[in-house]
Parts: C-alpha cells; sequence; structure tokens
C-alpha cells in the first residue's frame, strides 16, 4: 500500500516553461488537495478536489490549473512557470469530509525551481 | 477566513526538557484541530487531532495536546522530549465543512540538543 504519491521529486524548470505534478492515491479517498509550502509561510492550500471530475480553488491558485479525470489521480499544471512559484509542494488525500474521514494523508512532496 | 498562530517559530531544547508550542486559532465555530509533524526530508505526519469530547487529546510518540475553547488555542505538550523529536511542527485547522483543506501555522523549528 504506497498511500499517496507523488511524481516527480525534484524538478528545475525555467520561466515560463510548462510541467505538471503528478499525485496519485491508492486509498480509495474522495478527496485530494494541492499545498504549497514555503519558508516561514507553513502550508497553504492551492487547488482541491471533492471527487471525480471536480475541482476547487484554495487560497493560492492563482498559475495553477488541475485537474481530476480519475478519482485515484490530481494532477496539478503550470503553464508559464515563474520564480514564485519554487517551492515544496505536497499532496494530500482524505476519505471523506466527517472529522474521522478528512483526516489527510500526504505524499512526500515535490521540491520545484524556477529560475 | 480561518487563521492559525503559532507562536515560537524556533525552539532549541536540550534532550530530557518539556516542551510545549503554543498553536492559536481565528475561527469562532465548530473546528478540528491538528498538529502534524515534518521529520527533515520526510512528508507530513499526523501527531494528533482534536474533533469533539475530551479536550485532552494523546498522540504518536508521546505528544499530547489540550483545546481551550475559550482561549482558541490547541497547544503540543511533551515531558520528556528526545533528539529524534527535531523536526518542524504545523497546527492546522479546518472547519465544519472539513472538505475544503487545512488552514496551517507557519510552523515551529525544534531542534534537540543531545
Amino acid at each position: 500500500n504506497a498511500g499517496v504519491t507523488q511524481t516527480p521529486k525534484f524538478r528545475v524548470l525555467k520561466t515560463g516553461q510548462s510541467m505538471t505534478l503528478l499525485c496519485a492515491q491508492d486509498m480509495n479517498h474522495e478527496y485530494m488537495y494541492w499545498y504549497r509550502q514555503d519558508p516561514g509561510m507553513g502550508l497553504r492550500l492551492i487547488h482541491y478536489s471533492v471527487g471525480e471530475g471536480t475541482t476547487a480553488k484554495g487560497e493560492v491558485p492563482d498559475g495553477y490549473n488541475v485537474s481530476r479525470l480519475k478519482k485515484q489521480n490530481f494532477l496539478l499544471g503550470l503553464e508559464s512557470a515563474a520564480p514564485s512559484q519554487t517551492s515544496v509542494y505536497f499532496c494530500a488525500s482524505s476519505y471523506g469530509s466527517s472529522p474521522y474521514q478528512n483526516i489527510q494523508y500526504f505524499g512526500a512532496g515535490t521540491r520545484l525551481s524556477v529560475l | 477566513a480561518q487563521s492559525v498562530s503559532q507562536h515560537n517559530h524556533h525552539v532549541i531544547l536540550s534532550e530530557a526538557a518539556s516542551l510545549e508550542l503554543g498553536c492559536n486559532y481565528s475561527y469562532g465555530g465548530t473546528v478540528n484541530l491538528f498538529w502534524y509533524v515534518q521529520y527533515p526530508g520526510q512528508h507530513l505526519q499526523l501527531l494528533l487531532k482534536y474533533f469533539s469530547g475530551d479536550p485532552l487529546v494523546k498522540g504518536i510518540k508521546g505528544f499530547e495536546a489540550e483545546f481551550i475553547k475559550s482561549k482558541f488555542s490547541f497547544n503540543l505538550r511533551k515531558p520528556s522530549v528526545q533528539w529524534s523529536d527535531t523536526a518542524e511542527y504545523f497546527c492546522a485547522v479546518n472547519g465544519p465543512g472539513g472538505a475544503d483543506g487545512l488552514t496551517f501555522g507557519k510552523g515551529t523549528h525544534l531542534i534537540i540538543q543531545p
């Protein structure tokens, strides 16, 4: 049971390049989340999904797009990367929305540098 | 919007010292409260959680936290820390809706000196 798997683990981009981060979970979780972690800022929610085919904006959605075509996968896209998007990106998933179901399980993170 | 404040950004303790990390949240309604830990180079792991009931909750590795509703606080404690507790600690909250993600504090970097 792998839990939440993120690929890639590291990536370096040039300004203006695009890329997609993949998050996969094998726990049959309904809800999935993308956060970014910056020094001194904690984690901030970028986008989330409450089920296959749904997405919603979080606290810091600008510059990112997401898709949830399959229940187990949640993709985070950067169409035109900017240095301000240099960060560590974490994906998380949870079973449902009630308190005991909404415990979030996190992936290992993707460290992205935009030059 | 919810907000979470962690009072100590960097804490340095010696082994066997007692630990208390402060956490205050802004939301006045029903909340779910969490402490997560991130060991160096690893992903976030859940230390403990509070949903309802006994305000003193116990988590893994000897950690506990007390929910004080009147103070909007959820402080993390450990009576005697170990070198292996060196990590980043995050307090987080979500509202009754639950599904719309967690609001995290900025984290506390804890260093335990042998």
